[in-house]
């Protein structure tokens, strides 16, 4: 029973284009969702995250966008660079019932790969 | 790492032998988590800590047991490791209950 669900295992995206990393949850009661990489033999680091109170939330190259009503959340990293090679998870969790960000529910995971 | 150590970092063991991880930290962080990493599964909660000999359950708590008898240190115990339990494991922390989770390297645990 997997309430965050990744459905694309991989990715594949040539540098200078956008990558569109795709999550979807099923818990209404989720409402704050943050995006990890995790790079071979290490482990994840935290990339951005987002408040349901939003739908949309910038840093840099990265955006988080989320649709609410679709229970759906993407992330869009525009211009995508060959380091951006990695494992995507996205997370969720249930702020408001007073749960700490540690106590997260993840995604499968997305494999990205930049091609030069 | 945000100063995580794991150890080890690879261990095989064979079925029924006790198996005992270690997570170090040297940032005085309140909160630490044990997680564990299966293909298809992505990251699964096992245990967390709210301070010293506090800690409490997560998804996957069945078949490990944890203690925190220092701020420093957290450890994750397996009783009598069973194949399914073959994963990679991964420590956590983070100074608040609203700060995003700083991750270790993670150890690599076969069980044969």
């Amino acid at each position: 029973d997997q309430q965050v669900k990744q459905n694309s295992p991989s990715l594949s995206v040539q540098e200078g284009r956008i990558s569109i990393l795709n999550c979807d949850y099923t818990n209404s009661m989720f409402d704050y969702f943050l995006w990890y990489k995790k790079y071979p033999a290490e482990g994840p680091t935290f990339l951005i995250s987002i408040s349901s109170i939003k739908d949309k939330n910038e840093d840099g190259r990265f955006t988080v966008f989320l649709n609410k009503s679709a229970k759906h959340l993407s992330l869009h990293i525009v211009p995508s660079q060959p380091g951006d090679s990695a494992v995507y998870f996205c997370a969720a969790l249930n702020n408001a019932g007073g749960t700490s960000y540690g106590k997260l529910t993840f995604g499968q995971g997305t494999i990205l790969t930049v091609h030069p | 790492d945000a100063g995580i150590t794991q150890s080890p970092r690879h261990k095989v063991t064979e079925t029924g032998t006790p198996v005992t991880l270690r997570c170090h930290q040297t940032e005085n962080h309140r909160y630490m988590y044990w997680y564990r990493q299966d293909p298809g599964h992505g990251l699964r909660l096992i245990h967390y800590s709210y301070g010293v000999k506090d800690t409490d359950k997560g998804e996957v708590s069945d078949g490990y047991s944890v203690s925190r008898s220092k701020t420093e240190d957290f450890l994750l115990t397996l009783e009598s490791a069973t194949s399914s339990q073959t994963s990679v494991y991964f420590c956590a922390i983070t100074a608040t209950a609203n700060s995003p989770l700083h991750f270790g390297n993670g150890t690599r645990l076969t069980v044969t």
